[in-house]
């Protein structure tokens, strides 16, 4: 049974940092790729960043040079490193396994308020 | 970025009765693999996303036969048989061919 578990949110100032971790099980972590998604209250999902089982990363516009992904397939966990954070940046942040969205862990909320 | 256009956004359903929502995205969702990635998404209230549909017609692992998924190209559809008191959430489509991946709005299911 895959599963996803984050942690690392919590309540930062606007233009602070965080950095959320993601624990994976029950797959061959180093063949999929691994991807943030984050939910606004009351909105609907959005697709933050994501890095391939090689390494390669992707980034909505809206955070490219704040944040950074990365993985290590030795503890089978994925990262997501979050620099500059602003207001907007509220919400939970999902992992999921692959880009297509196969199983989604159970989130972590990151408020950005002062 | 791909835009993804569902609807109705509500859908007041009586149990048992069918239901159908509408996705459509403003280019074409056909890889260069020859694979079209449009997901559907369950949220039930309170929970995370789960996804119900890959590749657009592609039921996962231990969803139930009454839910169905349709279309090609930029026109998808996605069918509940008959709807029972669980499918109560919102349901999104999602494009997986270009990045950064986009979601609908969002079609909110409940009962009547």
């Amino acid at each position: 049974e895959v599963q996803l578990f984050e942690s690392g949110g919590g309540l930062v100032q606007p233009g602070g940092s965080l950095r959320l971790s993601c624990a994976a099980s029950g797959f061959t972590f180093s063949s999929y790729a691994m991807s943030w998604v984050r939910q606004a209250p009351g909105k609907g999902p959005e697709w933050v960043s994501a890095i391939s089982g090689s390494g390669n990363t992707y980034f909505v516009d809206s955070v490219k040079g704040r944040f950074t992904i990365s993985r290590d397939n030795s503890k089978n966990t994925v990262h997501l490193q979050m620099n500059s954070l602003r207001v907007e940046d509220t919400a939970v942040y999902y992992c999921a396994k692959s880009m297509q969205g196969d199983s989604w862990g159970q989130g972590t909320l990151v408020t950005v308020s002062s | 970025d791909v835009v993804m256009t569902q609807s109705p956004l509500s859908l007041p359903v009586t149990l048992g009765q069918p239901a159908s929502i509408s996705c459509r995205s403003s280019q074409s969702l056909v890889y260069s693999d020859g694979n079209t990635y449009l997901n559907w998404f369950q949220q039930r209230p309170g929970q995370s996303p789960r996804r119900l549909i890959y590749k657009v017609s592609n039921r996962d692992s231990g969803v139930p036969d009454r839910f169905s998924g349709s279309g090609s190209g930029t026109d998808f559809t996605l069918k509940i048989s008959r709807v029972e008191a669980e499918d109560v959430g919102i349901y999104y489509c999602m494009q997986g061919t270009h990045w950064p991946r986009t979601f609908g709005q969002g079609t909110k299911v409940e009962i009547k």
